[in-house]
């Protein structure tokens, strides 16, 4: 069954600091991994995906298909990078996403 | 353009009446999703409609949640006899074709709360 683990609920750094949201996935095909980002009171809406290798806002995420991970990162955190991160994947046979349980970023002054 | 819109915003019911949630998707998307999000658990699929294709309800809970789109546009998301564990934020989402790699595009969700 395709699984997503974000082990951390919680993550508090400060500004500044390197930032890494742990992303974990168990699929035995090939997924396409996707982060998704809700600041506070605005709609869920994509950060990033895999296929792309793009950054976003300062973010990466390497999908290493050995550790199944596909772990968000930021080598310097801002204040506004505080939300809710959920990692997700979609089958490429089946358009539904499953996400993680999500984990909130605090960023500290 | 408008983005994705669901009505109402909020939502508060009492035990065992039925409710309707709606769904308007982004104009010219073919794709529209239904999504769950309760407290701790993250985000739950609940059915996926593609263009005039038969429906994926896979992640409907039980017989008691349905939907339906209608002219493959605006979707209603019917829970009836509800539940207090039906309480949760309902989330809509539509993409261009409903291709895996597409960006899904959220709504700002209808909070409902079963009392």
């Amino acid at each position: 069954a395709q699984r997503v683990t974000q082990p951390e609920k919680l993550l508090s750094v400060f500004k500044g600091a390197p930032v890494e949201l742990k992303c974990n996935y168990s699929y035995s095909g090939s997924p396409e991994l996707f982060w998704y980002v809700q600041y506070s009171r605005q709609r869920l809406q994509l950060l990033l995906r895999h296929i792309s290798r793009e950054s976003i806002k300062g973010f990466t995420a390497d999908l290493n298909k050995g550790e199944t991970s596909f772990h968000l990162k930021k080598p310097f955190a801002q204040e506004e990078d505080s939300a809710m991160y959920y990692c997700a994947l979609s089958d490429t046979g089946f358009q539904k996403l499953v996400f993680g349980t999500g984990t909130r970023l605090l960023v500290s002054p | 353009g408008a983005g994705v819109s669901q009505s109402p915003s909020n939502k508060v019911t009492e035990k065992g009446k039925d409710v309707e949630l709606r769904c308007d998707p982004i104009s010219g998307h073919t794709a529209l999703y239904w999504y769950r999000q309760s407290l701790g658990q993250g985000l739950e699929f609940l059915i996926y409609f593609q263009g005039n294709s038969a429906p994926d309800k896979s992640g409907l809970p039980s017989d008691r949640f349905s939907a339906e789109r209608t002219g493959g546009s605006v979707s209603t998301l019917t829970i009836q006899r509800t539940q207090q564990e039906d309480s949760a934020v309902y989330l809509c989402a539509s993409s261009f074709r409903g291709r895996a790699i597409e960006t899904q595009y959220f709504g700002p969700g209808t909070r409902l709360l079963v009392l």
